[in-house]
């Protein structure tokens, strides 16, 4: 079974600064999908940022990109230029491209605080 | 596009009383899922359904929880027998998907569940 651990229960950055959350993952597949939500406050869960696996280059979508080290199965998110409605809780999640598999295994999240 | 919605979004039972709550997925999409959420955790995966089949179910899914999309379209997820550890949020989620294409899961705000 797929597991992803996010060691960073809460993080803090100033407006316009950067910051970077830390996600691993346990698979024994080569091939899937790796993904980091948004939760704000309101509940919605918003995508923010998809990697491939079998792309080498790391995504990136404005302000937000990601660090994919397939060999040490670690995927962070860096967000530039913060901003205050980033704060919300930032979930890793994995799905599996194999099989019939099409559910996603997520985190137990970061929760980001951003500060004047 | 109106995105996915749940109902009701809050809801308050006693235990051992019967809940049902009703998800309609993002028009055309195929796919939909049942997620669980508690306080402080990630979303857990309950079940999934490609149309009218229902593909998988986790085994967090008791006997008490059953699950249903008769036309393909809306779901229903019923929890009987109420139990106070059934308090959380149950997240609706959907995607047009064929094979295992990693196409983007766009979740609903969620039904939140309290059982006193």
């Amino acid at each position: 079974a797929q597991t992803v651990t996010q060691s960073q229960p809460e993080m803090s950055v100033q407006e316009a600064e950067t910051v970077t959350l830390s996600c691993t993952y346990d698979t024994s597949e080569s091939d899937y999908y790796l993904f980091w939500y948004k939760q704000p406050p309101s509940r919605q869960m918003i995508l923010v940022i998809r990697q491939e696996a079998y792309k080498q280059q790391n995504a990136t979508e404005n302000r937000f990109s990601v660090n994919f080290q397939k060999a040490a199965k670690s995927f962070s998110l860096k967000i530039s230029d913060s901003q205050l409605g980033d704060a919300a809780m930032y979930f890793c999640a994995y799905r599996s491209n194999t099989g019939t598999a099409s559910k996603l295994t997520f985190g137990t999240g970061t929760r980001l605080q951003v500060t004047l | 596009d109106t995105g996915v919605s749940q109902d009701p979004r809050h809801k308050i039972t006693k235990r051992g009383q019967n809940v049902t709550f009703r998800c309609d997925p993002i028009s055309e999409h195929n796919r939909l899922y049942w997620y669980r959420q508690t306080l402080g955790q990630g979303p857990e995966f309950l079940t999934y359904f490609q149309n009218e089949a229902q593909l998988e179910k986790s085994r967090l899914l008791s006997d008490r929880f059953s699950a249903e999309r008769p036309k393909g379209s809306f779901s229903t997820l019923e929890i009987q027998r109420t139990e106070q550890g059934d308090s959380a949020m149950y997240l609706c989620a959907s995607s047009l998907g064929t094979g295992t294409i990693g196409n983007t899961i766009y979740f609903g705000e969620g039904s939140w569940l309290t059982v006193v």
